[in-house]
């Protein structure tokens, strides 16, 4: 049984870089997809972007480049890096599990807030 | 970047049943089944309810179903429960220029 669990820096100032790790716990990278998920407060649920261990990458065009994703297989991690952040990208980041064939994330970490503020 | 299309809110009484829709474009719904739904509490985890349109994980209660027409996923919640009040998400697969999209989100209120 796949768990995730998450955590990342504390508050980040305007201009730098965001930087957030899951940990994978059970089953199989192999399986799955990883995927980034945020929900700025009051608002509805963000993508952010999807990886595989097999060079599947791709990030949403909203975010203009400013995303790079990375898996470290032996420490069983995926983080995430979010550069030349803004008060517009505070929110509550979500690492989740794609299962692959279906483009579903089933399994989630439980969430990370992060607040961007000088 | 496509965004699905939700209604912002939907509300009924306990015991009835409602149908949330999710309209999206050729890149995504009208394409491809790979449409999933998540339910979430506001504070917690979101929930995977319903994937590739119309299937539902071990444990979600049978009162959840989806379906897909054309470029129109819904989610019906039948026998509406106080628990069922959250916010739904349609989420699909989608070609073009972004990978994936998620739907602004459908609050259900129960009266």
């Amino acid at each position: 049984q796949v768990q995730l669990n998450q955590w990342g820096a504390g508050p980040v100032k305007p201009s730098e870089t965001l930087s957030l790790t899951c940990g994978f716990y059970g089953g199989s990278f192999s399986g799955h997809y990883l995927t980034w998920i945020r929900q700025p407060p009051g608002k509805g649920l963000e993508w952010i972007g999807i990886f595989s261990q097999g060079g599947i990458t791709s990030s949403n065009p909203s975010l203009e480049g400013r995303v790079t994703m990375s898996l470290d297989t032996s420490k069983r991690q995926f983080s995430l890096k979010l550069t030349s952040v803004t008060a517009a990208d505070t929110a509550v980041y979500y690492c989740a599990t794609v299962v692959l064939n279906s483009y579903s994330m089933d399994v989630w970490g439980k969430g990370t807030t992060v607040t961007v503020s000088s | 970047q496509s965004v699905l299309t939700q209604p912002a809110s939907v509300s009924a009484s306990p015991g009835q049943s409602i149908t949330i829709s999710c309209a999206g474009t050729n890149n995504d719904l009208a394409t491809y089944n790979f449409v999933s739904w998540y339910q979430h509490h506001p504070g917690e985890v979101p929930k995977l309810i319903i994937y590739e349109a119309t299937e539902r994980p071990s444990g979600v209660s049978d009162r959840f179903s989806g379906s897909k027409s054309g470029n129109t996923a819904s989610l019906t919640i039948s026998g509406l429960q106080a628990e069922d009040e959250a916010d739904y998400y349609c989420f699909s697969y989608a070609s073009g220029n972004s990978f994936a999209v998620f739907g602004g989100g459908t609050k259900v209120t129960v009266l």
